[in-house]
């Protein structure tokens, strides 16, 4: 019989391009923002956070945008490589709380 | 690796029957969190210890419990166990109770047959 599980967004980059993984947040009033990387059959591995008195934040090969107005938060990968896939997801920080998104598929193609 | 250590990495057990789950959060966090992450609802916040005191429930089951002892450890106990407990159960820790970074464990994949 067909399989029931959470559909996940789904996003295929060919090896070496640059990946943008959005992420639409509820609560405007949390004010901290985390993105994971989950692979298969491990934990939540953290890549980047930000706070909400920023817009723009940056890492090694990774970059994390907050649009407040919209409340709408990405994470861009850049020269995407293999050992890029995983399931990522954002988490939204309100008082002491956070709230974790359904996450996104990134399949790197080689 | 974040740290965090959990245990057992793998279990499984009958229905009916209790198990308990333990984390070891990472060196200096005081805060610790459970969470479960099933393949039909994602990564869903059960309930939350700060220095040995409970701070906020989520989801959880009147079946489950814990607690976060003196040196810090916590234990998730479920019991009466059924088929659909069937999942993930992460730990994570953080410095404070809000606006710091959570680190998660590995995991512990239980199996209810």
């Amino acid at each position: 019989g067909e399989s029931v599980g959470l559909h996940l967004p789904t996003l295929s980059v060919q090896e070496g391009d640059n990946s943008i993984i959005n992420c639409a947040y509820s609560n405007s009033a949390s004010d901290y923002f985390i993105w994971y990387k989950q692979e298969s059959g491990k934990g939540p591995q953290f890549i980047i956070d930000i706070r909400s008195n920023m817009d723009k934040r940056q890492g090694q090969r990774v970059t994390v945008l907050l649009n407040k107005t919209v409340k709408h938060l990405s994470l861009q990968i850049a020269a995407t490589q293999p050992g890029d896939s995983a399931v990522y997801f954002c988490a939204e920080n309100t008082g002491n709380q956070f709230y974790f998104g359904t996450g996104t598929s990134l399949t790197v193609i080689p | 690796d974040s740290g965090v250590t959990q245990t057992p990495k793998h279990l499984i057990t009958a229905t009916g029957q209790r198990v308990t789950l333990r984390c070891s959060p990472r060196s200096g966090d005081l805060s610790v969190y459970w969470y479960q992450q099933s393949l039909d609802q994602g990564l869903q916040f059960l309930i939350q210890y700060y220095n040995g005191e409970e701070r906020a429930k989520g989801n959880i089951l009147e079946r489950f419990s814990a607690q976060q002892f003196p040196d810090l450890h916590s234990e998730l106990n479920l019991s009466s166990l059924e088929l659909g407990d069937s999942a993930l159960y992460f730990c994570a820790s953080s410095v404070t109770v809000a606006g710091n970074t959570i680190y998660f464990g590995e995991g512990s994949w239980l199996t209810v047959v």
